[in-house]
Order: structure tokens, then sequence, then C-alpha cells
């Protein structure tokens, strides 16, 4: 079966500064990959989704996230954290099947951004 | 610009009580889905509905039912409220998942008493 660890349940980190938020993941094959982000009170928007290709895909509000298949990985990065970027963040898989199937989330990282 | 309406936003319900969440979606989508979502484990699927006529369990699926109305709508049903139902509940939908992501509504806020 297929199940997503964020190792990093909550994360502080100053306006300006860099981010990175872990995602490892398992699965028999490569798998799709895609990262959430949820602010207070709201449902859940897409920030970048990965499928196939390019390791490196780019998102929306300035995120990027790497595919490592040695590692089962798919971190979210920014170069520069905006106080507006504070919310949670979900990285979640889906069999690559090409049919609708089960998205399965990881228990989400809360990122707080200091002034 | 609707995309993904869940009724209603919050809910307080007696236990043993039942009751209906509704989603409904203008996006055309084929797939739906149910997910409630409780502190430090994320989102976890009830049911979902690969396309009309069809509906197939999640991870945790004890406790309610769901029905796919029609191609737009998709609700799920608490028969017999438990505490342990209290959490929110989020509905999704997509086109077909490889490629596009979920589209989630604004969620259900739901307690039970």
């Amino acid at each position: 079966a297929q199940s997503v660890t964020q190792p990093d349940i909550h994360i502080t980190v100053s306006e300006g500064a860099s981010l990175e938020l872990r995602c490892n993941y398992s699965y028999g094959a490569t798998p799709y990959l895609f990262w959430y982000v949820q602010s207070p009170g709201q449902g859940l928007q897409l920030l970048l989704k990965y499928f196939s290709g390019d390791t490196l895909v780019q998102g929306i509000k300035g995120f990027e996230a790497e595919f490592k298949r040695s590692q089962s990985s798919f971190n979210l990065r920014k170069p520069s954290v905006h106080w507006s970027d504070a919310a949670e963040y979900f990285c979640a898989v889906a069999p690559n099947t090409g049919t609708a199937s089960k998205l399965t989330f990881g228990t989400g990282t809360r990122l707080q951004v200091t002034l | 610009n609707a995309g993904v309406t869940q009724t209603p936003k919050f809910q307080v319900l007696k236990t043993g009580q039942s009751m209906t969440l509704q989603c409904a979606q203008d996006m055309n989508h084929n797939s739906m889905y149910w997910y409630r979502q409780d502190p430090g484990m994320g989102l976890r699927l009830i049911y979902y509905s690969a396309s009309e006529g069809t509906t197939d369990k999640g991870e945790v699926p004890n406790g309610y039912n769901v029905s796919r109305l029609n191609k737009r709508e998709f609700s799920l049903r608490l028969e017999s409220a438990a505490p342990s139902q209290t959490s929110v509940y989020f509905c999704a939908s997509t086109m077909r998942f490889s490629g596009v992501g979920a589209f989630f509504g604004q969620g259900t806020r739901l307690t039970v008493v």
C-alpha cells in the first residue's frame, strides 16, 4: 500500500529565508506526487505536481519540488519565504495507473513565518 | 466559477443523529472523493466514486455511506453519528487523477456531542 511521510510537524522560518519541506513516499513504482497548501479555515490548493519527465517541477507562488527516485523523496522548496506562506502543507501520492484512484496524504507540516 | 461546493459549512449533531453532507462540482469531473481531516493525521479517504454509478471504500469507511446522485453530486451520510466522527470533511473532484490533481471544497466542520 502506498504511504507518505512528512517528518516535520512544525517548521518556523524567518521571512526572506529559504524553505525546504520534506516528503518521503512508499510505493512499488514511481507514483504521481503532489504538494497542496491549506490556509486556516480553507480547503486545499494544489501547489505543484509530478508525474513524469523533468524531476524538478515548478509550481505556483514561487514553489518548486524535486523528485528523487533513489531517495523516494519529493521535497518542496522556496528560495525566499513570505509571511503569506504561513499555512499547512501536505504531500500526497497517487498510483500512476492513469485512472482515478486513491490520493494518499501525509500528515502535514505547519509552517510558521516570523517577521 | 464555483468549483466544488460543500454544504453545510458547519454542523453540530447529537450522538445518534443522522445527517447528509452535500457536495457538488461544476467542472464536469468524472471522479469525486470524500476525505476527513483530523489534527496530526492529515486527510484520510472515506469513500470515492471513480465515475457516475460507482463508489468504493477508502481508508476509513466505517460509519459512513455515500451516494453518487449524478455526475455533479456526491453525498456523504452519517446514519448514527458518534463523537469519533467529529472532524472536518472535505469533498474533492478530478477529471483524471494522473495529471490534474484534485480540486477541493471549503470543508464542513462537524461536531458530534
